[in-house]
């Protein structure tokens, strides 16, 4: 089963506007991570972020965890229409040994146009 | 370092049969988890391997199952495949023991006709 929410669904903005999505979960976490997939490819990390960890940058992606809310949010910053894809959130549970078993959201579909 | 690798990249089967998917992961690591993604259930966790145990197997059908080689490479078999099973099946390998971040294939995508 998913762990939570995206929102939007499908995000259309112009290149060197910013990208905001959102990713609600429902368990305790470990980490947050940010995945990006280009169609019918394999995902690529792109970020983590720590449960004890409020906010962290990377290059133009800036990740913010509210643990409190059970929420996240990735912000990507003048986007380029190469940053095209859909985007993935996925939690990793506390506690235990779940080395690879990750929970994802349902996605984002962004969209840039030139 | 190569990336993981997964064969085949398609494949076609028909209803009953049964199919194996391999997939090697990157040089040195020890942990290998598969995923089924479809458009309606997104992305799901099937099992993950880890030094050639299962450590963790999510919710599907027996029909489902994968094994780890001492190599650390792992295949995952569907047996009497259904219409449902359609997918594209992702391997993906971690750097070990801890919970960081995942590498993944490019995946199988199965076609059950």
């Amino acid at each position: 089963s998913q762990q939570g929410e995206e929102d939007p669904q499908a995000l259309s903005i112009q290149e060197g506007e910013n990208a905001t999505m959102n990713c609600s979960y429902k368990t305790s976490i470990n980490n947050l991570q940010w995945y990006r997939q280009n169609s019918g490819r394999g995902l690529v990390h792109l970020i983590l972020i720590r449960s004890n960890e409020r906010e962290k940058h990377s290059g133009r992606l800036r990740v913010t965890l509210d643990t409190s809310k059970k929420s996240s949010s990735l912000l990507i910053t003048a986007s380029r229409a190469a940053d095209t894809a859909s985007y993935f959130c996925a939690t990793a549970p506390a506690g235990g040994t779940s080395y690879g078993k990750l929970t994802f959201g349902q996605g984002t579909i962004l969209t840039v146009h030139p | 370092k190569a990336g993981v690798t997964q064969t085949p990249r398609y494949l076609i089967k028909t209803r009953g049969q049964q199919v194996t998917l391999s997939c090697s992961p990157i040089s040195g690591h020890r942990s290998v988890s598969w995923y089924q993604q479809t458009p309606g259930q997104g992305l799901q966790f099937l099992f993950e391997y880890f030094s050639e145990t299962q450590r963790n197997k999510g919710n599907f059908p027996g029909r489902f199952s994968g094994r780890q080689f001492s190599n650390s490479r792992s295949e995952m078999n569907v047996s009497t495949l259904e219409l449902g099973d359609s997918a594209l099946y992702l391997c993906a390998s971690g750097e070990g023991g801890s919970r960081e971040k995942l590498f993944f294939g490019s995946g199988t995508q199965l076609s059950v006709l």
